[in-house]
């Protein structure tokens, strides 16, 4: 099966600080998306991003589909993007479109120290 | 966007019991969902997808026996823990999507369960 991992797999930053993660791909995909992981467990949607790039406010993604990696950036970090960052990709699967199962990458755990 | 739940957020129970978690999407209908686990300080790995009417299919290594999952309805999915045994304790988390071609995914809150 496809897979995916991510770097660095720990990160700590200064409040303030900008960062970048990192998700490569083995294969061609057609569903890719960001998700951040809160301290009670809960997926918070970051970006759905198969290609391109998309800005949501102090975090961006960039997919370069061709190369297999995707890119999140986090500008101006606070306290509160701490946590554990997941790439996770799918490939279409079937008949039955049941294309979106999601492989996970191991994810960029976050610390943002005040 | 899309909401899920999941029902209960947490629960423990003696080993040799069944537990069943629910996952409902809200407000939208979910012709797949998918069920997932995830151990401490771990990524999160597939179990298996849960088809509206008809059976699940389950990764390599999951048992099926032993996790049963019944999709009843294009909004509700259920995962039971068949005579559970501590090892089973994990993060459940399931995922639904609209059945738009390749969109995206929306999970749920996660069930966490510890079988004593």
């Amino acid at each position: 099966g496809i897979q995916v991992e991510q770097s660095p797999p720990d990160l700590i930053l200064q409040e303030g600080a900008n960062s970048t993660l990192r998700c490569n791909f083995s294969d061609s995909v057609n569903n890719l998306q960001w998700f951040h992981q809160n301290p009670w467990g809960q997926l918070i949607n970051l970006f759905y991003i198969p290609s391109g790039t998309k800005q949501n406010g102090r975090l961006s993604a960039t997919t370069v589909a061709t190369e297999r990696y995707s890119l999140l950036y986090i500008s101006s970090s606070q306290t509160t993007d701490s946590g554990v960052y997941f790439c996770a990709v799918a490939q279409t699967w079937g008949k039955n479109n049941a294309g979106n199962m999601l492989t996970f990458g191991g994810g960029t755990r976050l610390m943002v120290k005040p | 966007g899309a909401v899920v739940s999941q029902h209960p957020s947490w629960v423990i129970c003696k080993s040799g019991t069944s537990v069943k978690i629910e996952c409902r999407s809200l407000d939208f209908q979910a012709t797949t969902m998918f069920w997932y686990r995830q151990f401490p300080k771990q990524s999160l790995m597939l179990m298996a997808t849960s088809n509206e009417g008809s059976k699940a299919t389950y990764e390599q290594g999951v048992e099926k026996d032993k996790f049963l999952i019944n999709h009843a309805s294009l909004t509700l999915s259920t995962l039971t823990v068949t005579s559970a045994h501590p090892e089973d304790s994990s993060f459940y988390i399931c995922s639904a999507g609209t059945g738009e071609r390749d969109h995206e995914q929306y999970f749920g809150p996660g069930t966490r369960l510890t079988v004593t």
